[in-house]
């Protein structure tokens, strides 16, 4: 059973770069045509994708906040991350990493984290 | 503001047949499938229907998605208290190169 575990601070200064990383058990991320996602929640607020990366390293970013992410994998940790520059106290939310299936099988976000909140706040 | 329109809230009685609506555009529900999340209060979203109609393993029965040009819906029968919850409708935008979700549909179950 594939289980995914976001980690990061939970409180991260205005201006500052929010840093999140989501370890994957149960099988290796580097198997398969998975993409890996990050998608947030602010409180009260619905979801909202930020942006995926493919095991071959390629990745998608939300246009609006393309300008500040970046997603990396680590295949020797079976981890992927988050790094979003420049937060403001609009980027709050609770940060969710999630799998999506093989390429071309179009199954969805089949797997996700139990999720993080990261508050930006001075 | 979401690219993919759903109500806000959708309330029905057990044992009831509620449907929740999902619109978009012909860049995203026109031209890919359709995916639906369920969130139970304080959890993480689950998948409840992919590939507009098809359900995950462990899914009831009652749930069921469909698709229709530019919009989509999701319909639960034989309501129950346990699915009270919130509803997300999502699909791959093709001008965005990216997912997109809806607003999310708050169900009571009364």
């Amino acid at each position: 059973q594939v289980q995914l575990q976001e980690s990061g601070p939970g409180l991260v200064k205005p201006s500052q770069t929010l840093s999140l990383i989501c370890t994957v058990s149960g099988g290796s991320i580097s198997s398969g045509s998975y993409f890996w996602s990050w998608i947030r929640q602010p409180a009260g607020k619905g979801l909202e994708w930020i942006g995926r990366i493919y095991t071959s390293g390629s990745t998608n970013y939300n246009p609006s906040l393309k300008s500040r992410v970046t997603t990396s994998v680590d295949t020797s940790k079976n981890q992927f991350s988050l790094k979003l520059s420049s937060v403001t106290a609009a980027d709050t939310a609770v940060y969710y990493c999630a799998r999506e299936g093989p390429r071309g099988y179009n199954w969805g976000f089949d797997y996700w984290g139990q999720g993080t909140l990261v508050t930006v706040s001075s | 503001q979401s690219v993919l329109t759903q109500p806000p809230s959708a309330s029905g009685t057990p044992g009831q047949r509620v449907t929740i609506s999902c619109s978009g555009s012909s860049s995203n529900i026109g031209s890919n499938n359709v995916y639906w999340y369920q969130q139970l209060p304080g959890t993480a979203p689950k998948l409840l229907i992919y590939r507009n109609n098809q359900r995950p393993s462990g899914v009831p029965d009652r749930f069921s998605g469909s698709k229709s040009g530019t919009s989509a819906s999701l319909a639960i029968s034989g309501l129950r208290s346990e699915d009270e919850a919130d509803y997300y409708c999502a699909a791959w935008d093709d001008s965005l190169s990216g997912w997109v979700f809806g607003g999310g549909t708050k169900l009571t179950v009364l």
